[in-house]
């Protein structure tokens, strides 16, 4: 089974200038997570999907930040304009959901490596 | 005071060592916890999840969780070179969103 694939695996921009991240989930899986992940610091979640729809997106930055899901496959996140706290590993995980699941195992993907110059 | 607060090490122990690794947390709606391993350039993957309280055994390793005490340990028994990673712990109130700890970096060493 194709694990969570994910692109570009590095990125090197400078401030102020723009950013998309892609996620290909494990197919089937309905929930679909955007994780930042400082150096030294565990994942902190961004935004969670369930098929196209936001589930919570309380932690993600709008007025600089966007995610979407569309025919609640892919996603795309993306940062504009950057700055240089944004630097950080951003992972895509994505999860089965729903009742008669025991436990909702998120897998992550390899993560995309921003840097912010 | 953080909700879950994990020492980011690093903890380098010999080849063979037992090793105890622990989290602390302040939520006690948390019911779902669970510990990740990291490897360097890669994405966390899940090594073992408990929900409430008590022991789970999975080979070589052991998750605790304490809820009366917001406590949970991960043990690694004959720890191997190849366990050199870091080990997030993660919990969460519904199976969905998770809140991680930072990590302990673990080096074992032949």
């Amino acid at each position: 089974e194709a694990g969570v694939a994910q692109s570009p695996r590095y990125k090197i921009i400078e401030k102020r200038q723009s950013v998309a991240f892609w996620c290909n989930p494990i197919s089937g899986h309905a929930t679909l997570y955007w994780y930042q992940q400082i150096l030294g610091q565990g994942p902190k979640l961004l935004i969670q999907f369930q098929n196209n729809g936001v589930v919570d997106d309380s932690q993600l930055p709008k007025d600089r930040f966007s995610a979407e899901r569309l025919k609640g496959v892919d996603s795309t996140l993306k940062i504009q304009p950057a700055k240089l706290e944004d630097s950080a590993v951003y992972l895509c995980a994505s999860s089965l959901w729903g009742r008669g699941y025991s436990y909702n195992e998120q897998f992550f993907g390899p993560g995309t490596r921003l840097t912010v110059l | 005071q953080k909700e879950v607060e994990q020492d980011p090490g690093p903890l380098s122990v010999p080849e063979g060592a037992i090793v105890s690794l622990n989290c602390t947390y302040s939520n006690s709606a948390f019911q779902y916890f669970m510990w990740y391993r990291q490897y360097s350039r890669k994405g966390p993957e899940l090594l073992m999840y408990t929900y409430s309280s008590g022991n789970k055994e999975d080979g070589r390793f052991t998750a605790q969780v304490d809820k009366s005490s917001k406590y949970i340990s991960l043990f690694i028994r004959d720890s191997q070179p190849s366990d050199s990673a870091t080990y997030l712990c993660a919990m969460s109130e519904r199976d969905d969103k998770i809140i991680f700890g930072k990590g302990t970096r673990l080096h074992i060493l032949p």
